[in-house]
């Protein structure tokens, strides 16, 4: 079975630091792009960026370059979120998920991690 | 970036009714090489991540049930629940991954 399965839920301090988790099984773990997507309380889908494991080439949405680092380690087939000094701005649910794109086609992201809730608040 | 707008924000069905949700670009998402249009359907029940239910605009994912069809090119897309039952109470999200970054519509959630 195909699946992605993320970290706990973590409980911050604004100006923290964070390293959230997204670890991929019953695939090719680096022959398909991982994306993370922001959902904020009440709120829609924000795609925030991508990753290919296989060369870690990465992409960003502007709105959140500079402010996260996305990271792979496909040797344990995991890839990751990071923030240097969280906001209170950046509490929300932070979701992985694949990005199927096969042979030059692409389908949408089919599979989805749980889901890492992050809270910061002082 | 493309900006997906979905209409309407909410909408309530009878069950065994009809439900259409509509989703807009503000660019075209057909690839011409493929002639595949980049734009996908997800459903999201309360308190679980979004299950994909149409890419291409069109079709379905596995075990996607059949009362769930997609339609449009370009520009315009429909989600239609031919059938509306109980478990389809959720929020709806369409998503373009025509370009980088790709967008989502704001959600539209469906009651009974």
């Amino acid at each position: 079975e195909m699946q992605l399965v993320q970290s706990g839920a973590e409980v911050k301090k604004p100006g923290e630091s964070l390293k959230i988790s997204c670890k991929g099984s019953g695939y090719s773990f680096s022959s398909y792009w991982i994306g993370w997507v922001r959902q904020m309380p009440g709120k829609g889908l924000e795609w925030m960026g991508i990753i290919y494991p296989g060369d870690s080439d990465t992409r960003y949405n502007a709105s959140f370059e500079g402010q996260v680092t996305i990271s792979v380690d496909k040797s344990i087939s995991t890839a990751y979120l990071q923030w240097s000094s969280l906001k209170a701005s950046d509490t929300a649910m932070y979701y992985c998920a694949r990005f199927k794109a096969v042979a030059g086609t692409a389908y949408g992201m089919d599979v989805w991690g749980q889901g890492t809730t992050v809270t910061v608040s002082s | 970036d493309i900006v997906m707008t979905q209409s309407p924000d909410s909408l309530a069905v009878s069950l065994g009714e009809r439900a259409t949700i509509n989703c807009k670009s503000s660019q075209s998402v057909l690839y011409s090489s493929n002639n595949k249009n980049y734009l996908a359907w997800y459903q999201q029940n309360p308190g679980q991540p979004p299950k994909l239910l149409i890419y291409w605009a069109s079709t379905r994912e596995s075990g996607v049930p059949d009362r769930f069809s997609g339609s449009g090119s370009g520009t315009d897309f429909t989600l239609t629940i031919s059938s509306l039952q109980a478990e389809d109470v959720a929020v709806y999200h369409c998503h373009q991954y025509y370009t980088t970054p790709g967008t989502f519509g704001q959600g539209t959630r469906l009651e009974i």
